[in-house]
């Protein structure tokens, strides 16, 4: 079964500081991968995904995350955090069947 | 495009009232999923539908809870009758099937039940 681990649960940044927020997944064959993010009482919006194109994926806002094979990862970064970016952040896997697996999402918290 | 449309965006009911959630997807799309999101077990997939049929109900969680989509426009998730332990968010989305499933979510629904 295709799942993925979101490494951490919180992440605290300042302002302007990068962003890293970690994700492996397992799979047997090579996945789909996406990160969604979710704002306070809003529902959840697509940020990038991957699907077996480029290893490198840009996002919007700036966010972007790097398929890493022989790691299992997909970590999403990016260069210059801002307080907008405050929200829950969710690694998502899709195995066969249009369905998505979600993480158990990271919070991401920017502080000024 | 409105985006994918819920209806109520916050329900309170006293346990075992019957409670009706509504979901519009976006026109065109031809698949329907609705997810439950709570602290404890996070985003669960409950049921999904490509061109208004059931196609994996395995994470609804008991006979309690049912799902119907009668059209394309229009979808329902039903829980008859409530427990406390149904309260949570529960989210409509949507998808075209390509491209690699992505998929477009609505507000979600915050669900009470005492």
């Amino acid at each position: 079964a295709q799942s993925v681990t979101q490494l951490d649960s919180h992440v605290s940044v300042s302002e302007g500081t990068p962003v890293l927020l970690r994700c492996n997944y397992s799979s047997s064959y090579s996945p789909s991968l996406f990160w969604y993010v979710q704002h306070p009482n809003k529902g959840l919006q697509l940020l990038l995904k991957y699907t077996s194109a480029a290893t490198l994926v840009k996002g919007i806002n700036g966010f972007e995350a790097e398929f890493k094979k022989s790691e299992t990862s997909f970590h999403l970064t990016k260069p210059s955090a801002h307080m907008s970016d405050a929200a829950e952040y969710f690694c998502v896997v899709s195995p066969a069947g249009y369905a998505l697996n979600f993480g158990k999402g990271t919070s991401l918290l920017v502080t000024p | 495009d409105a985006g994918v449309i819920q209806s109520p965006r916050h329900e309170v009911t006293e346990m075992g009232q019957e409670v009706t959630l509504r979901c519009k997807p976006i026109s065109g799309h031809d698949y329907l999923f609705w997810y439950r999101q709570t602290m404890m077990r996070g985003l669960e997939l409950l049921i999904y539908f490509n061109n208004n049929v059931p196609i994996d109900d395995s994470g609804m969680p008991e006979d309690r809870f049912s799902a119907k989509m009668p059209n394309a426009s229009f979808s329902t998730l039903k829980i008859q009758p409530s427990e406390p332990r149904d309260s949570a968010v529960y989210f409509c989305a949507s998808s075209s099937g390509l491209p690699a499933y992505e998929q477009y979510f609505g507000p979600g629904t915050r669900l009470t039940v005492t």
